[in-house]
């Protein structure tokens, strides 16, 4: 069975601390993803990664970084954490196909309060 | 940028009816995705439609895709209790990025 897990289900923080969110996926697939889902707005991409140690921006990646030393790890850090930055965080994976898109495999997600 | 957006924002039927969601989206796509999430999960792939398809079927789910009108619909029929979740569609764009949409939140009272 496919799988994709992150670190933590609920997380607190406090305002200026440094987060990291890991996120492992047991499927070889050279995409890994990190999404932010807030109310009324749907999923949003924060970066991705398409290979080990390669990664691209998405649509919102301020106040955020990545890193990706192992295909199966992708870990998502808040540099500085801010109260705006609250929110649930959804990691996914994919292979990459040739010809049409594969579909994407998520992570149950962490909720993130930042107090 | 946000590509596919969903109709209706919630939806609330009786066990037993059908249940219809539309996708709107506003580029040329490869193919069009609709996932479904169960409260505070993580999302799970339901079907792909390709875009030279027009309708594809899976159990009880039935997707249509009309690239004219750059929309898909996604019908449950003989909904259940199970199927109360959020169901988003999801464009491709360029490379393996997907877009999401905002998503239906579908509630089936039993």
């Amino acid at each position: 069975d496919v799988k994709v897990t992150q670190s933590s289900r609920y997380l607190v923080k406090r305002t200026g601390e440094k987060v990291f969110l890991e996120c492992v996926q047991d499927m070889d697939h050279e995409n890994m993803f990190w999404y932010r889902q807030d109310p009324g707005l749907g999923l949003r991409l924060i970066y991705f990664s398409y290979d080990v140690k390669m990664k691209e921006k998405g649509d919102i990646p301020e106040g955020y970084s990545v890193s990706r030393e192992k295909k199966e790890r992708f870990s998502l850090i808040l540099e500085s954490a801010s109260t705006n930055q609250t929110s649930m965080y959804l990691c996914a994976s994919s292979r990459t196909g040739g010809g049409s898109y594969n579909e994407q495999f998520f992570g149950p997600g962490t909720r993130l309060t930042v107090l | 940028s946000q590509q596919g957006e969903e109709d209706p924002q919630a939806l609330s039927i009786q066990e037993g009816e059908n249940a219809t969601m539309n996708c709107s989206y506003k580029t040329s796509i490869n193919n069009l995705q609709w996932y479904r999430q169960n409260s505070g999960r993580g999302l799970v792939h339901l079907i792909l439609i390709r875009s030279n398809e027009r309708e594809k079927h899976s159990g009880r789910l039935r997707v249509t895709l009309d690239t004219s009108k750059k929309s898909s619909s996604l019908l449950i029929t003989a909904s259940r209790a199970a199927d109360t979740a959020s169901y988003f569609c999801a464009t491709d764009e360029y490379g393996n990025k997907l877009v999401f949409g905002a998503g239906t939140i579908l509630r089936v009272k039993s």
